[in-house]
């Protein structure tokens, strides 16, 4: 079936510093999200993509819908404590339909 | 508004036994969809609901099943329950099943299996 390759698995960075994670598919997905989930809760909704090319900021977050609809990135700026948790990436091939997730980029900071 | 509800929050049960999970949409929500997340990897979809309907299901064996009531909740039901079995449940909500609306998730159901 599909799969989603998530990247970096985990990030370890200093409180302040910008990051970037991405996540490519060997297939097309007509919509891409980006959750983050902490420990013991579900997944929360960061930001939705749906437009090749798109690219759509939520505060310090901004994502973007790759071009070839097979890839999408995720950029933290000035990272503080509370960014702390694992980011997933998801594609959707039909509104509405069902999500095929990504491995999960965890992510740590120092204060 | 209150968000995604699941029950139970914890569950221990034995292999061969049966669950069930329970979930409440989102107010206004009528599709329902359920995920199983194993340790350290991401969700991976067993079943979609739409008013009631079954609109898809994933790579998962006939011991899961799940429906969806008049009032949009929705159960899921494993049955003779194996050790690998053990996970989170998530459920999600969305609008409908045909716009770009969002799912978005209850903090699910931990299953331990022993």
């Amino acid at each position: 079936g599909q799969q989603l390759n998530q990247s970096p698995q985990s990030m370890f960075i200093q409180e302040g510093e910008d990051v970037s994670m991405n996540c490519t598919s060997s297939s097309i997905f007509n919509t891409w999200l980006w959750y983050k989930q902490d420990p013991g809760e579900g997944p929360v909704l960061l930001i939705a993509l749906y437009k090749a090319g798109e690219l759509t900021s939520n505060g310090r977050l901004t994502a973007q819908f790759g071009i070839t609809r097979k890839d999408s990135f995720l950029n933290i700026s000035a990272s503080i404590p509370s960014d702390v948790g694992i980011y997933f990436c998801a594609g959707q091939l039909q509104a509405g339909n069902m999500l095929t997730f990504g491995g999960g980029t965890r992510l740590m900071v120092k204060p | 508004d209150a968000g995604v509800t699941q029950s139970p929050t914890h569950l221990i049960k034995t292999r061969g036994q049966h669950v069930t999970l329970r979930c409440s949409p989102i107010s206004g929500h009528k599709s329902v969809s359920w995920y199983q997340q194993v340790l350290g990897q991401g969700p991976q979809f067993i079943f979609q609901y739409y008013e009631k309907e079954e609109r898809g299901r994933g790579n998962f064996p006939d011991r899961f099943s799940a429906r969806q009531f008049p009032n949009y909740s929705s159960e899921l039901n494993v049955n003779a329950l194996l050790l690998g079995d053990s996970a989170l449940y998530l459920c999600a909500s969305s609008f409908d099943g045909g716009s770009n609306q969002p799912q978005h998730f209850g903090d699910g159901t931990r299953l331990s299996i022993l």
